[in-house]
């Protein structure tokens, strides 16, 4: 079955510090991936997305991802985190015409 | 800039009361869609649209139901709200192309 997953619930960096958030996922085809932001009490935000081409692909707020398809995996990165980074970060893999898979998100909390 | 809007950011209501929920989109999409989300979980897909007069259910049952009369207003309706309904409800549109979502800010919806 198709699937997303974050293995990571919870994650704490310090300001300053670099990041990175993990998502594998589970798909037959090419997959269209995407990665997410939601602060709270808002949408999600789309922060990048990997269709085709070059494996790592460059988003918005300095953030990149890197698709690697031997290890399923779309992993988030971002080399200096701010403090207006903490919020939720959600992966998903388009799966059909229509259809996205969300993994549960990783919550990320900066330390000042 | 995405524009897609949904009112009320904030609903409280009582048991039995009928609500709509209201998402609009001014970038002329044909795909339109409706989630629903949980602390902790992914988002789970309620209703889709791939445009005027079609409406589709999604992964997750649920007991409202969804009109698209007009390509840029995506209601979605429950009929008689109970407390299992209480829950964030995100409203989104794609390009017909890519399929590249965008989300509006969410209502969350609370049932006495």
């Amino acid at each position: 079955a198709q699937s997303v997953t974050q293995p990571d619930i919870h994650i704490t960096v310090s300001e300053g510090a670099s990041l990175e958030l993990r998502c594998n996922y589970s798909y037959g085809a090419t997959p269209y991936l995407f990665w997410y932001v939601q602060s709270p009490g808002q949408g999600l935000q789309l922060l990048l997305k990997y269709f085709s081409g070059d494996t790592l692909v460059q988003g918005i707020k300095g953030f990149e991802a890197e698709f690697k398809r031997s290890q399923s995996s779309f992993n988030l990165r971002k080399p200096s985190v701010h403090w207006s980074d903490a919020a939720e970060y959600f992966c998903a893999v388009r799966s059909g015409t229509y259809k996205y898979i969300f993994g549960t998100g990783t919550r990320l909390k900066v330390l000042a | 800039e995405a524009d897609i809007y949904q009112t009320p950011r904030y609903l409280v209501i009582g048991t039995g009361k009928k609500i709509t929920l209201e998402c609009s989109q001014t970038m002329g999409h044909d795909k339109m869609y409706w989630y629903q989300q949980d602390p902790g979980m992914e988002l789970h897909l309620i209703h889709y649209s791939y445009g005027v007069n079609s409406t589709e259910k999604g992964d997750l049952s649920s007991e409202s139901t969804v009109s698209r009369i007009r390509t840029e207003h995506f209601p979605l309706t429950l009929e008689s709200a109970r407390p299992s309904h209480t829950s964030q409800y995100l409203c989104a549109s794609s390009y017909p192309v890519n399929n590249e979502q965008f989300f509006g800010p969410g209502t969350r919806l609370t049932v006495l």
